[in-house]
């Protein structure tokens, strides 16, 4: 099982790009979520999916981010257009629905935008 | 909105020491509480888990204590080691939300 795999692992880019995150999630997982990790707010949760359908997107800071995830085993997180405040460490995790199922992260794409 | 505290934010032992790691939260509705650890550049992963009908779990050298009536919960690490070095976060969930603490940076001198 390879896991939870992110791409890119790094992205820098200047303010007013778009940047896309792209996560894999874990063959038969039926839930996926997107955090956001800094330091001074520590990991948030940004939205998550059922069986690809967004659940809860109350964590999405503003319109400038937009989620997708158009089949079982691909989910991608825009943000357009970036600002240097979007800078920080997105994670991507998977799970069997259910509320005792552990969250099975990757290893993140850590966003630069200058 | 930060609905489960925790506390220390940093915290320095000697091998062999026993760190506490404590978290407090507020909402009746968790039902599971799931310590996760971080090493650099890695996501979390799971750790240990308890479910609050259950007042200690005990998995190796971690140790979960559940104190619901407080609604408080604390991690334990026995007899740690330099490899247990890392960040440390406590977390509740409620259906398929998770919710996470701020984080422990734990440093283990040899």
């Amino acid at each position: 099982d390879a896991g939870v795999i992110q791409s890119p692992r790094h992205e820098v880019t200047e303010m007013g790009q778009e940047v896309t995150l792209r996560c894999k999630p874990i063959s038969g997982h039926n839930s996926l979520f997107w955090y956001r990790q800094t330091m001074m707010r520590g990991l948030e949760l940004l939205i998550y999916f059922n069986n690809n359908v967004p659940i809860d997107d109350s964590g999405m800071p503003e319109d400038r981010f937009s989620a997708k995830m158009p089949n079982a085993s691909f989910s991608t997180l825009k943000i357009q257009p970036s600002e240097p405040r979007d800078s920080a460490v997105y994670f991507c995790a998977s799970s069997l629905a259910g509320s005792n199922s552990p969250l099975h992260f990757g290893n993140g794409t850590r966003l630069t935008v200058t | 909105q930060q609905q489960v505290k925790q506390s220390p934010q940093s915290l320095i032992v000697q091998k062999g020491g026993i760190p506490i790691i404590n978290c407090a939260y507020e909402n009746t509705a968790f039902d599971y509480f799931p310590w996760y650890q971080q090493f650099p550049g890695k996501g979390p992963a799971l750790l240990i888990a308890i479910r609050p009908d259950v007042s200690e779990k005990k998995e190796g050298r971690f140790t979960i204590s559940f104190n619901k009536s407080a609604k408080q919960f604390s991690l334990h690490i026995m007899d740690s080691q330099p490899g247990d070095s890392a960040t440390y976060f406590c977390a509740a969930t409620s259906g398929s939300r998770l919710t996470f603490g701020e984080g422990t940076q734990l440093t283990v001198n040899p």
